[in-house]
């Protein structure tokens, strides 16, 4: 298996354009993650996915910010509109369970000027 | 609320020596603890991990000590080598359906 795909690896766009990242997990998981790294907040989950289903997005900063999982095998996360704050690392991260812990995607470095 | 705390985040130690990182942890339902290894432009991977019912897990160079009374774990490595850079975050995880809480993370430096 390849892993948890994450494209784009870089984005940088400007404040007000829409971003959208996206994520194929692993064949096989039933969960998925989205995190954003940042050096104040470490590893912050934003919404993570059961089975497709949006289960605590709670993590959300902003209605600015949306995810979705229409199947088993892709997931985006968007931005709409950005904004300079929004900078940092996304990561996509799936798992069968949780006591095999997650696997994570390379990230997408954004950056929004 | 950080149900999981590094206080260190950044850690130096010449190679050969020992490197321990810490890990503090509030939430008493939380029975599992992972240790992720993070380098620069790549994301985390799994390190070694620990149940609750053990105080100590060993891996080659790599142990993870709990101790639960004093909701403390650490992790210890030895030698440590250059290639040990990197960002490392601790996550706990109770037996629920609630995802792992991680740490914001220590830098390790390990100097040659």
């Amino acid at each position: 298996d390849a892993g948890v795909i994450q494209s784009p690896r870089h984005e940088v766009t400007e404040m007000g354009q829409e971003v959208t990242l996206r994520c194929k997990p692993i064949s096989g998981h039933n969960s998925l993650f989205w995190y954003r790294q940042t050096m104040m907040r470490g590893l912050e989950l934003l919404i993570y996915f059961n089975n497709n289903v949006p289960i605590d997005d709670s993590g959300m900063p902003e209605d600015r910010f949306s995810a979705k999982m229409p199947n088993a095998s892709f997931s985006t996360l968007k931005i709409q509109p950005s904004e300079p704050r929004d900078s940092a690392v996304y990561f996509c991260a799936s798992s069968l369970t949780k006591r095999y812990g997650y696997t994570f995607g390379s990230g997408t470095r954004l950056t929004v000027v | 609320d950080q149900q999981v705390k590094q206080n260190s985040p950044s850690l130096s130690v010449q190679e050969g020596r020992i490197s321990i990182l810490n890990c503090d942890y509030t939430n008493s339902m939380f029975d599992y603890f992972l240790w992720y290894k993070k380098y620069p432009a790549e994301g985390p991977t799994f390190l070694i991990s620990i149940s609750s019912i053990k105080d100590k897990n060993e891996d080659g160079r790599f142990t993870v000590f709990l101790n639960k009374s004093a909701k403390h774990l650490s992790l210890h490595i030895v030698p440590s080598q250059p290639g040990d850079s990197a960002v490392y975050f601790c996550a706990a995880s109770d037996s629920g359906n609630t995802p792992l809480v991680f740490g914001k993370g220590t830098r390790l430096s390990v100097i040659a």
